[in-house]
């Protein structure tokens, strides 16, 4: 079993449509990240994560460390924010990833 | 701006060819580190590196070995390459243990 779960696994939205992306885990961590990777391959950092919650832009995480859980939210979506969001932990000296959300955008 | 260069984005390799994926950082990082991506499984962790000449194995090291002879240079090989190793790999590297990783672009190896 990953020790890190992404759901869904796939998101189709329409233009303008609030997103949300849920992120649990099932280890002790000291940091979450929200990834982005563009249908190119290259991966960006969105968030670090220790507690709370961060926003940039559009984006919005939060994290729920009681009950290990974590949400990436979209406000506004847009086509170019079809992307793939991959969660990562970071536990130990380790990095974990879960297996991604592909969001596709619609105009 | 800061980079982890792969030097390839698109490879095609025969079955039992050496195969070396190179990444290089400009950051002066200690870690770095190669994964493999598959559908469905996300980035598995191949092997990582905490300094020079240094070098453990991660989740899925059998098929693969590295070579870290210079701080900015990880380097990953396939020594006899197999259909199976068709995946796309992904270089990244941190500063220490409370920082984010920088990724490469990638690199999508195909084994015919």
């Amino acid at each position: 079993k990953n020790e890190v779960e992404q759901s869904p696994q796939n998101l189709t939205a329409q233009e303008g449509e609030f997103i949300t992306i849920n992120c649990s885990y099932s280890v002790g961590i000291s940091a979450l990240h929200w990834l982005q990777q563009h249908p190119g391959g290259g991966i960006v950092s969105l968030f670090m994560l220790s507690s709370g919650k961060k926003k940039h832009g559009r984006l919005i995480a939060t994290i729920n460390i009681q009950e290990k859980h974590s949400s990436l939210h979209i406000t506004a979506s847009h086509p170019r924010d079809s992307a793939v969001y991959i969660c990562a932990v970071r536990f130990n000296n380790d990095m974990r990833f879960g297996a991604g959300t592909r969001l596709t955008v619609k105009p | 701006d800061v980079k982890v260069t792969q030097s390839s984005r698109y490879l095609v390799k025969r079955t039992g060819e050496k195969v070396f994926l190179e990444c290089v950082q400009d950051m002066d990082h200690e870690n770095m580190f190669w994964y493999r991506q598959d559908p469905g499984l996300g980035l598995r962790l191949i092997y990582f590196s905490y300094d020079v000449k240094m070098k453990e194995k991660g989740d899925i090291p059998e098929g693969y070995s590295v070579s870290r002879e210079k701080k900015e240079r990880f380097s990953l090989i396939l020594e006899s390459a197999s259909t199976n190793q068709t995946s796309m790999y992904l270089c990244a590297s941190s500063s220490g243990q409370g920082d984010g990783y920088t990724f490469g672009s990638g690199t999508r190896l195909t084994v015919v």
